[in-house]
């Protein structure tokens, strides 16, 4: 098993372009989540999703929009991008007892640099 | 608002030496406390998950404690390796069961 991957690895964006970030699980995994990494703030939650074709807001989601079409995928978007979202990006996911009795499995990290 | 503190920020130990890491949180209404180990440049890697009616889990050297009245959690990791050498992480999940909210993490090194 792969477990967590994420594409692309690292990117460079000017102000006001859009991407999108790919996380893919091959653990048949129901939850999966997106975070963001800053130093002097540890990792805050974006959005996240509890099942095939759900979403839902984290603590700053502002600015970014997320799909869950395939259960193995989730997909956050960059609209118009800001500097102040240059940041690790990590993608996580878990299993069918949800966060309250597993653990979750995260992907290696997107390093983004807005310009 | 949860707010997760852990001390210290840095640690350096040689080799062999038992050592302690904390954990405290703001909000003792918890389900679970996790702690989670950050090599450089990767992604989390889970270590220990301790519902709030445990007291302890272990798992080989590492063993880590949770006192949900007083807000704290500690991870001890005995005889202490160079391949210990990382940013540990604790989080704890809301009552709300939607989220975790992490700690920025004690950077441990460990010299041979």
């Amino acid at each position: 098993n792969a477990g967590v991957t994420q594409t692309p690895k690292f990117r460079v964006l000017k102000t006001g372009q859009s991407m999108t970030l790919l996380c893919a699980q091959d653990m048949n995994h129901e939850y999966m989540y997106w975070y963001r990494q800053d130093p002097g703030m540890g990792l805050r939650l974006i959005h996240y999703s509890v099942g095939e074709g759900t979403t839902a807001k984290g603590e700053v989601p502002d600015g970014y929009n997320v799909s869950r079409l395939k259960k193995q995928n989730f997909l956050l978007g960059l609209e118009s991008a800001a500097p102040s979202q240059t940041s690790v990006y990590f993608c996580a996911s878990t299993g069918d007892r949800g966060i309250l009795q597993e653990t979750q499995y995260f992907g290696p990290g997107t390093r983004l640099l807005v310009l | 608002k949860q707010e997760v503190t852990q001390i210290p920020a840095a640690l350096s130990v040689p080799e062999g030496e038992n050592l302690v890491l904390n954990c405290s949180f703001t909000d003792s209404a918890i389900y679970n406390l996790q702690w989670f180990r950050q090599d450089p440049g990767k992604g989390l890697t889970s270590l220990l998950l301790i519902q709030s009616s445990q007291r302890e889990q272990t798992s080989g050297r590492l063993n880590a404690s949770l006192d949900k009245s007083s807000g704290r959690s500690t991870l001890y990791i005995a005889a202490s390796q160079p391949g210990d050498s990382a940013t540990y992480l604790c989080a704890v999940l809301e009552t709300s069961g939607s989220r975790l909210t992490f700690g920025e993490g004690t950077q441990l090194t460990v010299n041979p």
